[in-house]
Order: C-alpha cells, then structure tokens, then sequence
C-alpha cells in the first residue's frame, strides 16, 4: 500500500505553546487529507479534511482557530495546535487519498502530551 | 449519532478458529466500506474493502462480507492467529468522501 509518514511520533510541550505535526504522502499525491484525533479506548474522530490548496472544512466542534490545518502541497499537510491545554494532550492521526480512489492510508500517529 | 457501530468491544478467540467481526451502519448512503487493524500509539493499517455492490470480498485470511438489505457487515478471519491481536475498526464512506469510524474491537487470540 501506500505510505505516508507523519511526523513526529511522540512530542511533550508546555501549557501555552503551539506544536505541529507533519503528514506526508510518501509515493502518491494527496489531494485530499484527513486529521483524526483519538482519545484512549475511543474510535478514530474526524477533526477536518483538507483539499489540496483549499481551506480545511472543519467537523462540528473542532475549533479551527485552535487546530489550523494547511495543505499546501500534494505531499505535504500540517496540524498546528496552538495555544496547547493539557485537555489537548491526545493521539492525533492523519490519513491521505488521492483524487478517485476511495482507499486512505494513515500515518503513523502523533502521541502528543501538553503538561 | 453514531453512523457505524461495533457492538462488541472486545472478542477473545483460540488461535486456528476463526474470528468474526460484526458491524453495523445506519446511513444507507455509504457505498464504500473498509476495515482497518490498529496496535496501541500507531496508525490505522488497512486490512480490506468492500463497495456497496458487492456482497463478499476476499483476501487471503480475511473475507468481508456486506449485508446491505441489514446495514451489516462483518469481517472474518480464518485461521485466526496470535499476531492478529490488536483493535479492529470498521469504516465507511459516502462517494469517497471522509471516512466515518466504528469505536472499534479487540481481538486477543490465544495460543
């Protein structure tokens, strides 16, 4: 299958900052990315989807100011979490698709603990 | 409201008996259905899929099979073996659009 690389794996930061994390469509384009976030023993939660070049569209409660997505490449997407509260602390996880086809593939996922 | 559900959080089989796994789905508009293999602090694997025009699909040890008339799918996997242990998710998409996930089931095969 294909493979996209998410980076980094695991991060730790301080109340207040911001942290990005990294999705990349290794062998294929990715016209269209997907950010997930999974809290412990809970399925797999759409936060937005991203089209290449176009603003992500948001899932209902998922604060865009706070979670800025940008998907300015067919290889490349980013999650910032900004202003991170210890209530962020979660397992973020990306998907990327390319244009036709229905399959995603997912990235690695990013354990991220805000202390 | 959940759109796709697993019903059973876990299941626990002996390993070379077969492991079947239930899901069911409310929005007849999903045409494309896929089950995915998670291990804990890492990304979903893909196992296999199923378009809503088929009603089984195979891949080595593991067959989907599709009831759309009961919004029912189910994954099978024979001979279940211990490396198969992990938290199994069900999914489905509208016209390719964003993937909707089941809460998942775990699956601990025992030698």
């Amino acid at each position: 299958g294909a493979v996209v690389s998410q980076h980094p794996s695991r991060v730790i930061c301080k109340s207040g900052t911001s942290v990005k994390i990294e999705c990349r469509s290794l062998d294929f384009q990715a016209t269209t990315m997907f950010w997930y976030r999974q809290f412990p023993k809970q399925s797999l939660m759409l936060m937005a989807t991203s089209n290449e070049g176009s603003k992500a569209t948001y899932e209902q409660g998922v604060e865009k100011d706070k979670f800025l997505i940008n998907h300015a490449s067919l290889t490349l997407s980013t999650l910032t979490v900004t202003s991170a509260h210890p209530e962020d602390s979660s397992f973020y996880i990306c998907s990327a698709r390319s244009q036709g086809d229905t399959e995603a593939f997912f990235g690695q996922g990013t354990r991220l603990t805000v202390v | 409201d959940q759109q796709v559900k697993q019903n059973s959080p876990s299941l626990s089989v002996q390993e070379g008996r077969i492991s079947i796994l239930n899901c069911d789905y409310t929005n007849s508009m999903f045409d494309y259905f896929l089950w995915y293999k998670k291990y804990p602090a890492e990304g979903p694997t893909f196992l296999i899929s199923i378009s809503s025009i088929k009603d089984k699909n195979e891949d080595g040890r593991f067959t989907v099979f599709l009831n759309k008339s009961a919004k029912h799918l189910s994954l099978h996997i024979v001979p279940s073996q211990p490396g198969d242990s992990a938290v199994y998710f069900c999914a489905a998409s509208e016209y390719g659009n964003k993937l909707v996930f089941g809460a998942g089931t775990i699956l601990r095969v025992k030698s």
